[in-house]
């Protein structure tokens, strides 16, 4: 049982370059989330997926795009990155239905640590 | 709209030395109060959830606690292992996000 993981753990890319974390996680949840962290400003969302085949934004999703692939498997793609978005990029999961009264316990995954020149 | 701020930023302990953690948080109706540790480059690891004012939970040498405007996160005789950033974060009865502090930055010296 692996829980979340994230690939690559790090990237360097060139500013206007593309590329995607990939995220999966296998405890059969069905929420999935997309963070941001950086100094001093706590994580941040970016995007989330609350079941298979949807997918909201967050607090900070300009320059972003998400995937929800199927279950197991949420993506985050940046189209031209900019030097704004250097920062640790966290994926995790919940078990959080859609009910009002299930608690969004979340489970983090190891991170990719991401510069952009 | 929700916030979450934690104090103090950074704590420096010696071995034995207990200490508290501070969460204080203004959310439209609370569902959960959430507490993570996260290790220098690691993801934050999940230790306990809060539901209710007056609700105790206790993991080895950490003990949180709730009341109506604010978390503490009690670190009895702590030891250099415990050495972490310990982070907050909320989830509001009727907005299923969580909303996270900036952390408190724990460093327990031998």
């Amino acid at each position: 049982n692996a829980g979340v993981t994230q690939t690559p753990k790090f990237q360097v890319l060139k500013t206007g370059q593309s590329m995607t974390l990939q995220c999966a996680q296998d405890m059969n949840h069905n929420s999935m989330y997309w963070y941001r962290q950086d100094p001093g400003m706590g994580l941040r969302l970016i995007y989330y997926s609350a079941s298979e085949g949807t997918t909201d934004k967050g607090e900070v999703p300009n320059g972003y795009n998400v995937s929800r692939l199927n279950k197991r498997e949420f993506s985050l793609r940046l189209e031209s990155a900019a030097p704004s978005q250097t920062s640790v990029y966290f994926c995790a999961s919940s078990r959080l239905t859609g009910s009002i009264t299930t608690y969004n316990e979340q489970f983090f995954g190891p991170g990719t640590r991401l510069t952009v020149l | 709209e929700d916030q979450v701020t934690q104090s103090p930023e950074a704590l420096r302990l010696q071995e034995g030395e207990s200490s508290s953690l501070n969460c204080s948080y203004t959310v439209s109706g609370l569902r959960g109060l959430f507490w993570y540790r996260q290790d220098p480059g690691k993801g934050p690891e999940f230790l306990f959830t809060l539901y209710s004012a007056g609700e105790e939970k206790e993991k080895e040498r950490l003990k949180a606690t709730l009341t109506k405007k604010e978390s503490f996160l009690h670190i009895t005789a702590p030891k250099p292992e415990d050495s972490a950033t310990y982070l907050c974060a909320v989830q509001a009865a009727s907005f299923q996000k969580l909303v996270f502090g900036t952390g408190t930055r724990l460093l327990v010296s031998p």
